[in-house]
């Protein structure tokens, strides 16, 4: 079964830092572009970061250039996002999904929550 | 990297067509056919509906077409059922090789 499972999401002060990850399985990671979109409470869907399949090609939204990391790593079949001085208004769901090869997301985790908070 | 915009609502009753508009610029729509349609259901994750504005994902119902003119993107959904009964979001590939989702259209079947 195709599935990704995303985890490390939690409650993190403003300016700290937070690393998700996306563990996928059921199908040849290293082949496929990966990406972070994030939906905020009560809002709508946001594109984060994109990363070849090679991990040499990365994207990102402007609000997070600076602050927001997208890595891999093809021998554990894993996604990252190293998020740093977190805000207030990352406050999101972050979904890992996969690229269906046509700049179009055809596999979604289920989602993990980060709240930024004092 | 500006948000489409789709309309906030629409509502049909079962067996009816509905349309949702998806209006870009020449930067995102208008330029390219990387458009693709998302369904969402209250605490569920996304679900690829259409890609590459007209096609249809395997197992994705044929009631779902989409289409585009200029810049502005277009979902139909025909015979309305129950089910359908969601939020749905477009999503478009952009100049500097991003992507920009719509703001998302409640869909109510009445």
């Amino acid at each position: 079964e195709v599935q990704m499972v995303e985890s490390g999401g939690g409650l993190v002060q403003p300016g700290g830092s937070l690393r998700l990850s996306c563990a996928a399985s059921g199908f040849t990671f290293r082949s496929y572009e990966m990406n972070w979109v994030r939906q905020a409470p009560g809002k709508g869907l946001e594109w984060v970061s994109y990363i070849s399949s090679n991990g040499y090609t990365i994207y990102y939204t402007d609000s997070v250039k600076g602050r927001f990391t997208i890595s891999r790593d093809n021998a554990k079949n894993s996604l990252y996002l190293q998020m740093n001085s977190l805000r207030a208004e990352d406050t999101a769901v972050y979904y890992c999904a996969r690229d269906g090869q046509l700049w179009f997301f055809d596999i979604w985790g289920q989602g993990t929550m980060v709240t930024v908070s004092s | 990297q500006s948000a489409l915009t789709q309309p906030a609502s629409v509502s049909g009753s079962p067996g009816q067509s509905i349309t949702i508009s998806c209006t870009g610029t020449s930067s995102d729509v208008g330029s390219y056919n990387h458009v693709s349609w998302y369904q969402q259901h209250p605490g569920k994750a996304p679900k690829v509906m259409i890609y590459d504005v007209n096609k249809r994902p395997s197992g994705v119902s044929s009631r779902f077409s989409g289409s585009k003119s200029g810049n502005t993107a277009s979902l139909t959904v025909s015979g309305l059922q129950a089910e359908d009964d969601a939020d749905y979001y477009c999503c478009s590939y952009s100049a500097s090789s991003t992507l920009v989702f719509g703001g998302g259209t409640k869909l109510t079947v009445l």
